[in-house]
């Protein structure tokens, strides 16, 4: 089956350093992927939108790049603050958007 | 410009019960999903739409019937709800999947006792 797949549930990243999430997928070669952003009690915010043919594509503090041979998304954020604490979705789409289960990140001051 | 709406936030129903959760956009977006958010589970897509008069199955569709008359509205019905249905339910739209995100809405979380 086709799957997307964020490897940490949940990540603790000290203040002003990077943190790294990976998202890998199988058996599908999706087009783009999407990464959101989710904060308790709340919908998720869409971030970034990168194509197969993109290697990397930035926003402000945020990084994505994308691996068509690893089939791996990774999704960075620099100078990390404890604002920056939420869950992270990677996502896959063609016609419908699939999610991964997230990532807990937790920047600790 | 109001986005994506959900309503009812919050709804408790007993088993068997049969309810609508609504959802609207005034964007004028062509895509629009229906996701349940489950503790560990993730977001899974129920049903999702490419335009209006058109509706395709996702990956968690049984119990559940949608249907898109107009581009802004895209209700779930719960035909005879179940236990296994409580959970939060999103509504997402966006114009074009392939270059913009979803907008999702604030969630309607559903008990079913």
């Amino acid at each position: 089956s086709q799957k997307i797949e964020q490897n940490s549930e949940a990540l603790n990243i000290q203040e002003g350093k990077t943190a790294t999430l990976t998202c890998n997928y199988t058996n599908y070669s999706p087009a783009y992927l999407q990464w959101y952003r989710q904060d308790p009690g709340r919908g998720p915010v869409f971030l970034l939108l990168i194509r197969e043919n993109e290697k990397e594509k930035r926003k402000e503090r945020l990084k994505v790049t994308f691996d068509t041979t690893l089939k791996q998304s990774l999704f960075h954020i620099t100078a990390s603050q404890p604002a920056d604490s939420a869950t992270y979705l990677c996502a896959r789409g063609d016609d419908k958007i699939i999610f991964g289960k997230g990532t807990r990140l937790h920047i600790l001051p | 410009n109001a986005g994506v709406t959900q309503t009812p936030k919050f709804q408790v129903l007993k088993t068997g019960q049969s309810m609508t959760l609504q959802c609207a956009q005034d964007m004028n977006h062509e895509y629009m999903s229906w996701y349940r958010q489950d503790p560990g589970m993730g977001l899974r897509l129920i049903h999702y739409s490419v335009g209006a008069g058109i509706t395709d199955q996702g990956e968690v569709p049984n119990g559940y019937n949608v249907s898109r008359s107009t581009t802004e509205d895209f209700p779930l019905r719960l035909l005879s709800a179940a236990p296994s249905q409580t959970s939060v339910y999103f509504c997402a739209s966006s114009y074009s999947i392939g270059h913009n995100g979803y907008t999702f809405g604030s969630g309607t979380r559903l008990t079913v006792v």
